[in-house]
């Protein structure tokens, strides 16, 4: 099973630039997250969805988007890229009964 | 804004030694999780604790989760070189779906 796939792995953007993280899951989880990690610290959420169609924000919204496009898929992207956003992106998905949260392997941005 | 706090915040111990960690927080949650992450990957689940008082044994270490389901605490025993990294708590809510926070983060560094 592929579980939480990501991409990019890594990518340098330059300030005011804009890009999206393509997030997908084959595990039929209808709740999926966005999550930043900056060094040494916890996972923040940026957007979360509950259900395709659906999306909330999380602790730190500011400056990205979100789109469920469907129950696999749950995109982010920065319009506007600022050296804040440099950190590293997680993807999660989880069943709305279900317990346990699942991670893709994180997506490293640097914006300079 | 549900906030999950964990102590301390760095542990560096020798090898052998056992340790504790804790995480605190005014909400109740239907679950919480403990993560353990190394540099460069994403969280992997250690644990998943559902039942107020439950505590649940993973070799060396021992997870509980609080009467009130508001709190939980991460016992290692003895520990080893391989148990340095970064120690994630996250709870999560039910309610139509799953909102799922997680702590600071507490940093481990098992000296041999």
């Amino acid at each position: 099973n592929a579980g939480v796939t990501q991409t990019p792995k890594f990518q340098v953007l330059k300030t005011g630039q804009s890009m999206t993280l393509q997030c997908a899951q084959d595990m039929n989880h209808n709740s999926m997250y966005w999550y930043r990690q900056d060094p040494g610290m916890g996972l923040r959420l940026i957007y979360y969805s509950a259900s395709e169609g659906t999306t909330d924000k999380g602790e730190v919204p500011n400056g990205y988007n979100v789109s469920r496009l469907n129950k696999r898929e749950f995109s982010l992207r920065l319009e506007s890229a600022a050296p804040s956003q440099t950190s590293v992106y997680f993807c999660a998905s989880i069943w709305n009964s279900g317990n346990t949260i699942y991670f893709g392997e994180g997506s490293w941005l640097t914006v300079v | 804004t549900q906030l999950l706090e964990q102590s301390p915040q760095f542990l560096s111990i020798q090898e052998g030694e056992n340790l504790t960690v804790y995480c605190n927080s005014s909400s109740v949650f239907s679950s919480l999780q403990w993560y353990r992450q190394e540099p460069g990957e994403g969280p992997v689940l250690l644990v998943t604790v559902v039942t107020g008082g439950e505590v649940k044994k993973l070799k060396r270490l021992t997870f509980q989760f609080g009467d009130a389901r508001k709190d939980s605490s991460l016992h290692i025993t003895a520990a080893q070189p391989g148990d340095t990294g970064l120690y994630l708590c996250a709870g999560a809510t039910s309610g139509g779906y799953q909102k799922v926070t997680f702590g600071t983060g507490t940093k481990l560094q098992v000296i041999p």
